[in-house]
C-alpha cells in the first residue's frame, strides 16, 4: 500500500543496546523527518533529510544516528540506548520543501529498560 | 529560532466555535505557519497552512495578523470527533545545512469537546 510506514510498531530493549527504527515511504518525497514525542514536550525534531545522502540535525540529535542511502528509506539508530530515549518516535515525509505538508507514519513506541 | 507557545488545554461544547492561538514572536520573514491535528495513538495530520492574513479550507480557518507574531486556528462548530491535540509549526522555506532545529512544533493544545 502507498504511504509511510514504520517498523517495528513496538519495541522493548535494554540500556546499552543498539536499536534501529525503520521508516519507508512510497511517494518518492524528497524530505523525511524523525521526531520524538514525550509528555510535556510535544514533538521534537531529531534529524531530517532533504534527499538521499543529505541529512541534518534537528532540535534533539544527541544519541541518534541516521542515514539515507535510498530516497524511500530513512532509518533511525540509537547506538547505545538509554532510558531517556524511551519515547514514541514518528517518521514523516514532505514532497519538496521543509514548509510543505508533512505526512506522518503511525509511530513506534520504544521502551528502554 | 521561532519558538512557539500554545495553551496546554481547552474545553468546548459541541456546536461551538473554537479558537486556538499560537504565539511565535521570533518568526522569520519567510517562515510559514502550519497546524496539525493528532488523535491518540496516531501520527499528526495536516489541517491548514498560511503565511499572512486569512486562509480557509473545508475544515478550519487560520488567522494571521500583520505582524505575524501569532496565529489563530479557528474550528467552526466543533463535534466530539474534534477532540484531539492541535500543534502549530513554524517552518522556514527549503533550507539545507542552515536550519538546524528550525522546525519547531509547539507543545500542543489538548482540545476536549463535550456533548
Amino acid at each position: 500500500d502507498a504511504g509511510i510506514t514504520q517498523s517495528p510498531r513496538y519495541k522493548i530493549t535494554e540500556t546499552g543496546r543498539q536499536v534501529t527504527l525503520m521508516c519507508h515511504q512510497t511517494w518518492s518525497h524528497s524530505y523525511m523527518f524523525w521526531y520524538r514525542q514525550d509528555l510535556g514536550h510535544g514533538l521534537r525534531l531529531i534529524y531530517y533529510s532533504a534527499a538521499a545522502d543529505i541529512t541534518d540535525k534537528g532540535e534533539v540529535p544527541d544519541g541518534y544516528v541516521v542515514s539515507r542511502s535510498k530516497t524511500e528509506n530513512f532509518p533511525l539508530t540509537l547506538e547505545s540506548a538509554t532510558r531517556s530515549q524511551t519515547s514514541v518516535y514518528f517518521c514523516a515525509s514532505s514532497e519538496n520543501r521543509l514548509q510543505e505538508t508533512q505526512y506522518f507514519g503511525p509511530g513506534t513506541r520504544l521502551l528502554v529498560l | 529560532l521561532a519558538k512557539t507557545t500554545q495553551p496546554i488545554s481547552m474545553d468546548s461544547y459541541e456546536g461551538q466555535e473554537v479558537n486556538i492561538t499560537c504565539s511565535h514572536n521570533n518568526i522569520a520573514t519567510n517562515d510559514y505557519i502550519t497546524w496539525y491535528q493528532q488523535f491518540p495513538s496516531q501520527g499528526p495530520r495536516f489541517i491548514i497552512q498560511g503565511y499572512k492574513t486569512k486562509v480557509t479550507n473545508e475544515v478550519a480557518s487560520l488567522f494571521i495578523p500583520a505582524d505575524r507574531k501569532s496565529s489563530t486556528l479557528s474550528l467552526p462548530r466543533v463535534s466530539l470527533s474534534d477532540t484531539a491535540v492541535y500543534y502549530c509549526l513554524v517552518a522556514p522555506p527549503a533550507g539545507y545545512g542552515g536550519s538546524q532545529g528550525n522546525l519547531i512544533f509547539g507543545k500542543g493544545t489538548k482540545l476536549s469537546v463535550k456533548p
